[in-house]
């Protein structure tokens, strides 16, 4: 299969722990997002990646969220001192940039965390 | 700002007739794609049908096509012959043509049930 892959699925912990979550984008992708969906919303951009560049970040990603994507391949999401408001699905998309065009993006699974 | 507003929170259709989601958009951009996006329960987000603001000609995809209509800023999605694998959340977005950025902005979606 070649989609895009996040790990885990699923992640319960508790309220002032640290999680981490990874991203495999589609391998030919130069591009890579991460959003935010609450239940019963729709998916809410966060940060985005060119290559291993983090291009933008939206004012949602407070400091006590870190994402990195070295060798530009895979990206993680580090979501420290984590509060019971993180609980969300938290969706990877990845695309191509040709041409100064943007490309369609495709996603992943998700991670649905939940902060007790 | 970029906005995409879906006022049908739910609907439902029997199985083999037709239904119109709606959905509404405002950008200050001239160029700019849109999309409609399905995602099924407990399952990922995957793209139904992508249309670029340049072209007049509306997108079709098998069952499923679109009325896009530039000056009002409409953007509704029509499936004929209604399965019931399309029980799902559907999400417009939108996303500027080229620049920097290129992240979707989503509606909030709308819950579709097709009935047997």
């Amino acid at each position: 299969d070649t989609g895009v892959s996040q790990d885990p699925r699923h992640k319960i912990t508790k309220r002032g722990q640290n999680v981490t979550f990874r991203c495999d984008p589609i391998s030919e992708h130069n591009r890579l997002y991460w959003y935010r969906q609450t239940l019963g919303q729709g998916p809410e951009f966060l940060t985005y990646f060119q290559n291993e560049a983090q291009l933008e970040k939206s004012r949602l990603l407070s400091d006590r969220f870190s994402a990195e994507r070295p060798k530009g391949s895979f990206s993680t999401l580090e979501i420290q001192r984590t509060e019971q408001g993180d609980s969300a699905m938290y969706l990877c998309a990845s695309s191509t940039r040709l041409a100064g065009r943007q490309e369609t993006q495709y996603f992943g699974p998700g991670t649905r965390l939940l902060v007790l | 700002a970029q906005t995409v507003t879906q006022s049908q929170p739910e609907m439902s259709v029997q199985e083999a007739e037709t239904v119109t989601l709606s959905c509404t958009y405002d950008t200050s951009e001239n160029n700019y794609y849109l999309f409609w996006y399905k995602q099924p329960p407990s399952r990922q987000m995957i793209l139904v049908i992508r249309q670029e603001a340049y072209k007049q000609q509306n997108a079709t995809e098998n069952r499923f096509s679109v009325n896009f209509q530039k000056a009002a800023k409409s953007f509704s999605l029509k499936i004929s012959d209604s399965q019931l694998g399309d029980t799902a959340m559907y999400f417009c977005a939108s996303m500027n043509y080229g620049g920097s950025q290129g992240n979707l902005i989503f509606g909030k979606g709308t819950k579709l049930s097709v009935k047997p």
